[in-house]
């Protein structure tokens, strides 16, 4: 079995830029959440995939996006990028059904300067 | 809004002691309750959840919902518990899971 991972591990980016964050699901899940984790704080919730489609979302704005593919692989994409966007991003699949476990990828280190 | 407190950032205990990390929550209606790890260059687990009321790694936690309380408990603390846990909670249907902040526990040899 497979577990979650996410590309790239770390990257740097400018305020202003663009950038997408990749999450491979755990093998047989068909649910994706996306965390941002500042430092010192726990995760938040931005928003989450069901079969291809947003199924909530956490108080984010707009810039922040999201995809899902159909072998349940997922993006996550901000745009015009800030400073306060640097943080951890943490992808968790799961298989819907709501009292199913989250399994967390490793994470993705993003910087913005 | 839900919210999960979690007071203490930092909690040091001796090997063999009790440990406790405190959470508590603010949410109207029954919320599923969650405690996840992280270990020194681990991700992030499920260490155990309310509803299964299992004991993991000599971990227990007891929903208080008069308390509004949701504490971790191990009896006597071995070393390989030093790491950082958080607190979460969602409610039934919806997997969105909110975090406390985390307490960074550290076992004294």
């Amino acid at each position: 079995e497979t577990g979650v991972t996410q590309s790239p591990t770390h990257l740097i980016k400018t305020r202003g830029q663009q950038v997408t964050l990749r999450c491979s699901s755990q093998s047989g899940h068909n649910t994706v959440s996306w965390y941002q984790q500042a430092l010192g704080q726990g995760p938040q919730f931005i928003f989450q995939y069901y079969r291809e489609e947003e199924n909530g979302r956490g108080n984010f704005p707009p810039r922040f996006s999201g995809l899902q593919f159909p072998n349940y692989s997922s993006e996550l994409n901000v745009n015009a990028l800030e400073l306060d966007d640097s943080a951890l991003y943490l992808c968790a699949s799961s298989l819907s059904g709501g009292t199913y476990e989250q399994y967390f990828g490793p994470g993705t280190r993003l910087t913005v300067t | 809004a839900q919210r999960v407190t979690q007071p203490e950032k930092l909690l040091s205990v001796f090997k063999g002691a009790p440990v406790e990390l405190k959470c508590n929550y603010s949410y109207s209606g029954s919320p599923e309750l969650f405690w996840y790890v992280q270990y020194s260059r681990q991700r992030l687990q499920l260490l155990l959840r309310h509803i299964s009321r299992e004991s993991i790694k000599g971990f227990t936690a007891d929903l208080n919902k008069g308390e509004t309380s949701f504490h971790l408990k191990k009896p006597f603390a071995q070393e390989e518990d030093s790491a950082m846990y958080y607190c979460a909670l969602s409610f039934f249907g919806n997997e969105k899971l909110t975090f406390g902040t985390g307490t960074r526990l550290t076992i004294i040899p």
